[in-house]
């Protein structure tokens, strides 16, 4: 069975630019996830979907990142303008259900602001 | 969110058994206590779980304390591809908000 899939692996951009990361989940798996992890620190979640809702965005910087997953399906994790801060790396999990399930995640997606 | 407390770091020998302590002196009592590992340049994976009584699988060992105030993993003879930093998680299956917060995590390194 095919395990959480992330893209890009890794990623540099200038600062101002926009950058975007895809997650495709485990199949079957309605809720996913997005953290971001900064360099020595444990994963921080950013948001959670159950199926296509956003149930818990309340830590997403909305003025610049924004995410969606339309068919409840793969996500988009989307930052415009990029900031010099937001070099870390983008996890993405999926677990069956929300709450007491197992989280599956991706490799990550390692992005670099210059 | 209810917080855990572990150590920065720990060293161990190959082959050896490993105890990687965290304490939860705030855990409710629905919360479940979950281990993640995450080796370098890998998302973070699950290991073990549990509510009250110790568990095993085929990873690890959880030793629960009677008053949920602090658990044990146990890596019973640990390998080289056991280095990682491990997690020790509070998660709620009746609570609102499914954070699962990361705190730091302990470094394991294994020594050869």
């Amino acid at each position: 069975e095919a395990g959480v899939v992330q893209s890009p692996r890794y990623k540099i951009i200038e600062k101002k630019q926009p950058v975007a990361f895809w997650c495709n989940p485990i199949s079957g798996h309605n809720t996913l996830y997005w953290y971001l992890q900064n360099l020595g620190q444990g994963p921080e979640l950013l948001i959670r979907y159950e199926n296509e809702e956003a149930v818990d965005d309340s830590q997403l910087p909305k003025d610049r990142f924004s995410a969606e997953r339309l068919k409840g399906v793969d996500s988009t994790l989307k930052i415009q303008p990029a900031e010099l801060g937001d070099s870390a790396v983008y996890l993405c999990a999926s677990s069956i259900i929300s709450g007491a399930g197992e989280l599956f995640f991706g490799e990550g997606s390692r992005l670099t602001v210059l | 969110d209810a917080k855990t407390t572990q150590p920065n770091s720990m060293e161990s020998n190959e082959e050896e058994p490993v105890h990687l302590p965290c304490n939860h002196s705030t855990i409710s009592g629905t919360d479940y206590i979950h281990w993640y590992r995450q080796l370098p340049s890998q998302g973070p994976e699950y290991v073990i779980h549990g509510l009250t009584s110790n568990v095993n699988n085929r990873m690890a060992s959880l030793a629960i304390a009677e008053d949920r105030k602090s658990s044990t993993l146990i890596l019973h003879r640990a390998t080289l591809r056991d280095a990682a930093v491990y997690y020790c998680i509070l998660r709620d299956p009746q609570g609102g908000s499914e954070k699962l917060v990361f705190g730091k995590g302990t470094k394991l390194t294994v020594n050869p």
